[in-house]
């Protein structure tokens, strides 16, 4: 069973569109993330929710916006779309915090073209 | 801030060579320790943690002490693999919950047989 599904594995748009990215956790965690690991491998996180709320908004534009319709799911939706989101966005969660074990999607490859 | 900074790569060995990956950290009190992997075209997995000073982390031949007086928590194996081709990632989780994962820029390794 997967324990963090990322849904699409790849997405490729044009500039100005709209797209989602969902993600769903079956491990019961408390919290989820999502991060962006840009073209030279570096992780960033852009957003924390624990049970549903908005903990952690790292300075992202608010054309993205995270949604929690439960703890299991944090969905991505962002707004016309630019150049410079192309990344690999991955989906995370973890159970009270990040003492322990932060387990990972399998990432979402978005191409804005 | 919380920072995390690791040696750049690319680091390229053959086989059965001795691996040292270096990171140092800077955080205020105590974080935990953490090293991620991750293969070719897959998410991060946790490899090795260590949550509190001179604790010693291994997993899958691969260790990591906690050294407060140096900040540093580098990655070592003694005799790698072709399989151990991947970029991996130190990372911190600061104290007191900012619910947050901190990570280096990640180093990729190449071990050629």
């Amino acid at each position: 069973d997967t324990a963090v599904s990322q849904t699409p594995k790849y997405l490729v748009t044009q500039m100005g569109n709209d797209k989602s990215i969902k993600c769903e956790q079956n491990l019961g965690h408390d919290t989820m993330y999502w991060y962006k690991q840009d073209s030279k491998k570096f992780l960033k996180i852009m957003f924390s929710y624990n049970n549903k709320e908005l903990i952690i908004n790292e300075t992202v534009p608010n054309r993205f916006s995270p949604k929690s319709p439960d703890k299991a799911h944090l969905n991505l939706h962002i707004n016309s779309l630019e150049l410079g989101d192309s990344a690999v966005y991955f989906c995370a969660s973890s159970q009270e915090g990040l003492w322990n074990e932060a387990f990972f999607g399998q990432g979402t490859r978005l191409t804005v073209v | 801030g919380d920072s995390v900074t690791q040696m750049e790569g690319p680091v390229t060995l053959s086989e059965e060579a001795f691996l040292t990956i270096n990171c140092t950290y800077t955080a205020t009190g105590y974080p935990s320790l953490f090293w991620y992997v991750q293969y070719p075209g897959e998410g991060l997995q946790l490899l090795l943690k260590a949550t509190k000073a001179d604790d010693k982390g291994s997993n899958k031949g691969f260790e990591a002490t906690y050294r407060k007086e140096t900040t540093s928590f580098h990655l070592e194996k003694g005799s790698v693999q072709v399989s151990d081709s991947a970029v991996y990632f130190c990372a911190l989780s600061a104290q007191g919950g900012s619910e947050k994962l901190v990570f280096g820029k990640g180093t990729k390794l190449t071990v050629n047989p």
